[in-house]
């Protein structure tokens, strides 16, 4: 069972356009969902991340809108620019006595055309 | 701070060959973590650990095992190699749990033929 599922699985937005990727968890113990872009050849750098008890987080053109009742949070690109182009993962944190658990979604591609 | 390191950078096994992956940070992080990425399926969670002598499986364990002796270093073992093992392999450190996330390293492209 897939424990976070991330949509769409690939994205081409327009310079300028906002850029929106949907998660959606099943267990409910996860205590903290970052956001992770990936360029190719590269390892995956944290962008942004939020606590369950906070709605919306905003950092620069990127924020974070979360719904606990839901168990859906999203990242929304302002003013997406071709840099943006890359892959993005949402994630959940589980923590235990061995540490913490970070489980991904499978990625959206993002594209943005110029 | 050279931040997390894997080695190698790419390696080809034949099936059924042993092998360790390396993986070393210098920024005194506590937590560490191992995940495969396939495309198509994201990165997955092999191990995890929060510090020397604990460790504890993830989503994807069969077939590797880790341990972690000191602060610094998570090695990744693949006990005997599949080409079902073939990915490109990330190890992650985080100083504690909280928004500052983990750092990933550049990670190992490993062909298993």
């Amino acid at each position: 069972q897939q424990q976070v599922k991330q949509s769409p699985q690939s994205l081409i937005v327009q310079k300028g356009g906002i850029s929106i990727i949907n998660c959606a968890y099943e267990n409910t113990a996860f205590d903290y969902f970052p956001w992770y872009q990936q360029f190719p050849g590269k390892g995956p750098a944290l962008l942004i991340a939020i606590r369950p008890d906070v709605s919306e987080k905003k950092e620069g053109r990127f924020t974070i809108s979360f719904n606990k009742s839901a168990k859906q949070f999203s990242l929304h690109i302002m003013d997406s620019q071709p840099g943006d182009s890359a892959t993005y993962f949402c994630a959940a944190s589980l923590a235990n006595q061995a540490g913490t658990a970070l489980i991904f979604g499978k990625g959206t591609t993002l594209s943005v055309s110029s | 701070n050279a931040g997390v390191t894997q080695t190698p950078k790419f390696q080809v096994l034949k099936t059924g060959q042993s092998m360790t992956l390396q993986c070393a940070q210098d920024m005194n992080h506590e937590y560490m973590s191992w995940y495969r990425q396939d495309p198509g399926m994201g990165l997955r969670l092999i191990h995890y650990s929060v510090g020397a002598g604990i460790t504890d499986q993830g989503e994807v364990p069969n077939g590797y095992n880790v341990s972690r002796s000191t602060t610094e270093d998570f090695p990744l073992r693949l006990l005997s190699a599949a080409p079902s093992q073939t990915s490109v392999y990330f190890c992650a450190s985080s100083r504690r749990q909280g928004l500052h996330g983990y750092t990933f390293g550049s990670g190992t492209r490993l062909t298993v033929v």
